[in-house]
């Protein structure tokens, strides 16, 4: 099984809709979670932490369910701009020094006109 | 705005030869890392550093080999390049010890191993 594992896509949603991804990881231990974006031939940049208690930032809404294992991700008012790769990631804390980060495939986001 | 940079975005080198690939961050991070990432199996952790001359193995060490002698600069080093490390190279580098410090990249390398 995955640490961390995510549904690829693609999902095609047309402009303005909700869009939801899941994610899941394996390590009941994790300490952080993160959604990073990636455009298509660019690196990953960080999009929003996700807290326990569950944060927003503008249309997007990041959970997090430390009994689940799951952590998700909401975009509302989808944009044309939102288009790229989504990437679950988690910090599994399984090393006391420099913070590892477990990345998940990604999911792929295509929003329509 | 931080800034990470790699020596090169694409890259082409024949089998057997030794390869080197240069990241050098300029916001004073003492953690540094290098992932390749292949279609499918997202980014994948070869080694990283949490300090100068410190180096550890992430998941897929084999093949590879890193340098860092000061604490702007990580190499990763393909000792003997093969076709199977034809990948994408990502270095990024993140500040201190706090489980919820941004890792930030650079633009990435693209190695073709002919």
């Amino acid at each position: 099984r995955k640490e961390v594992e995510q549904d690829p896509g693609p999902f095609n949603v047309p402009e303005g809709a909700t869009v939801a991804f899941n994610c899941t990881y394996s390590n009941s231990a994790s300490q952080s979670f993160f959604w990073y974006r990636q455009d298509c031939r660019k690196e990953p940049k960080l999009l929003m932490s996700v807290y326990s208690s569950g944060n927003e930032d503008g249309r997007f809404t990041a959970q997090l369910n430390r009994a689940s294992q799951y952590i998700s991700l909401l975009i509302r008012d989808s944009k044309l701009s939102d288009s790229a790769t989504y990437l679950c990631v988690v910090n599994p804390r399984q090393y006391q020094g420099a913070q590892k980060l477990v990345f998940g495939q990604g999911t792929r986001l295509t929003i329509n006109p | 705005d931080v800034k990470v940079t790699q020596s090169s975005r694409y890259l082409v080198k024949r089998t057997g030869e030794k390869v080197f690939l240069e990241c050098v961050q300029d916001m004073d991070h003492e953690n540094m890392f290098w992932y390749r990432q292949d279609p499918g199996l997202g980014l994948r952790l070869i080694y990283f550093s949490y300090d100068v001359k410190m180096k550890e193995k992430g998941d897929i060490p084999e093949g590879y080999s890193v340098s860092r002698e000061k604490k702007e600069r990580f190499s990763l080093i393909l000792e003997s390049a093969s076709t199977n490390q034809t990948s994408m190279y990502l270095c990024a580098s993140s500040s201190g010890l706090a489980v919820y410090n941004e890792q930030f990249f650079g633009p990435g390398t693209r190695l073709t191993v002919l």
